[in-house]
Parts: C-alpha cells; sequence; structure tokens
C-alpha cells in the first residue's frame, strides 16, 4: 500500500520560515493536499492541488510538489499556526494520509 | 453556510453496531463525492470509505470492508456509515468531509480535495 512519510515534529521561531516535507514513491506524480488541525478541532484545508490555498487561507502559506517530497511552507510563522499539519494523496481510489506533523512555534 | 454535522456516535460493545450520520447544508449536496475519515485518540487521520454523487460508486479502506458500508440519500441530503461487527481498534472520532474536484484550466479531476469537514462524532468500542 501506498505511504506518505511526515517527520513527527518541527520547531520554528515566530517570524521564521517553517518547512514541512511529506515524502512517498514518485509523489509529484499525484496531487497532494495539507491539512491544519488544532488540538480539539476539525482538519481545515490549507493546500490543495500541490499548491493552491482556498479562500480565507493566508498567504504565508504555500505549497510545492516534485519527485518524492512535497512541501509545505509557512513564510513569517505565527504563533495560530501552531498545530497538527497532515499531507494526503490519492492512490487507486483510496486516500493516504501521512502520520502528521507537529508544529511547533517557539 | 456550507455546513457538515455529523451525529450518531456513542459508546458499543465489541462486536456491536453503530449508524453515523452527517447532513449536509448550504451547498447542493448531490453534486459532491462524499467521504469519512476518522481519527482515534492521539493518533492521525485515516480514511474511510467515500460515495459518488448518486451513490453509484463506493471505495473503502482494506480495513473496514466487508463491515462498514456508505450510503447517502440526496433527497435528505445525509451521508451515512453503517458500521457492523466494531472491535476497539474502530474506536475514534468520525468526520464526514466534502471533496472538491482538482480543476486545471481544462479538465476536472476526482478524487479531489475534502474542503469542508465536520465538526466530528465520537465512537468508543469497549466492553
Amino acid at each position: 500500500s501506498y505511504e506518505l512519510t511526515q517527520p513527527p515534529s518541527v520547531s520554528v521561531s515566530p517570524g521564521q520560515t517553517a518547512t514541512i516535507t511529506c515524502s512517498g514513491d514518485k509523489l509529484g506524480d499525484r496531487y497532494v493536499c495539507w491539512f491544519q488541525q488544532k488540538p480539539g478541532q476539525s482538519p481545515v484545508l490549507v493546500i490543495f492541488q500541490d499548491n493552491k490555498r482556498p479562500s480565507g487561507v493566508p498567504e504565508r502559506f504555500s505549497g510545492s510538489n516534485s519527485g518524492n517530497t512535497a512541501t509545505l511552507t509557512i513564510s513569517g510563522t505565527q504563533a495560530m499556526d501552531e498545530a497538527d499539519y497532515y499531507c494526503q494523496a490519492w492512490d487507486s481510489g483510496t486516500a493516504v494520509f501521512g502520520g502528521g506533523t507537529r508544529l511547533t512555534v517557539l | 453556510e456550507v455546513q457538515l454535522v455529523e451525529s450518531g456516535g456513542d459508546w458499543v460493545q465489541p462486536g456491536g453496531s453503530l449508524r453515523l450520520s452527517c447532513a449536509a447544508s448550504g451547498f447542493m449536496f448531490s453534486d459532491y463525492w462524499m467521504s469519512w475519515v476518522r481519527q482515534a485518540p492521539g493518533k492521525g487521520l485515516e480514511w474511510v470509505a467515500n460515495i459518488k454523487e448518486d451513490g453509484s460508486e463506493k471505495n473503502d479502506v482494506d480495513s473496514v470492508k466487508g463491515r462498514f458500508t456508505i450510503s447517502r440519500d440526496n433527497a435528505k441530503n445525509s451521508l451515512y456509515l453503517q458500521m457492523d461487527s466494531l472491535s476497539a481498534e474502530d474506536t475514534a472520532v468520525y468526520f464526514c468531509a466534502r471533496e472538491k474536484a482538482y480543476c486545471t484550466s481544462t479538465s476536472c479531476y476526482l478524487p479531489g480535495a475534502f474542503d469542508i469537514w465536520g465538526q466530528g462524532t465520537l465512537v468508543t468500542v469497549s466492553s
């Protein structure tokens, strides 16, 4: 079965750039989404189709996908961005999520 | 307002059954594929199943095949998940989610992105 691998945790200082990676075999051949989930809340779509932002998502969120790695970049990270982030792709009609990355802003 | 509201979560003994519901509002429910996604306590997201706009096509993850059945009633703007032969491993918050097609300048593709999520309903399987 297809697998997506994320680092368990990433730390960033306020105002700096946070980078969260998601790796999978030939991931660049698939569209990737990214979700933000804060404690006790539902996931929120922040990036879809590799690099598109839904309306209402701040411009500091951006995405890329090439080769075996997709990347979520948060520029000028704010304290409110502290959350769990999940990547997701489709494989043969089934959705696959990465294990999630806890982003700490300190 | 576009909204999904799940209900039906409860405590159930191993081997038992439960039916979850998801009420949609604020959009044309019959125009969208819909999914169920679950999250075990303290764990990550796991996709469970999805269903085509008219209910004619369904997919599910191997771990629930033969036990869970996804369905929908477009007249009632509702999505369902019938869960049978439940085990402790099924304990989770269950979310329903709308699938938005991926579109380029020339075409749109499904499956797409989970763009709208409900608040979730908790299913606890324990003796």
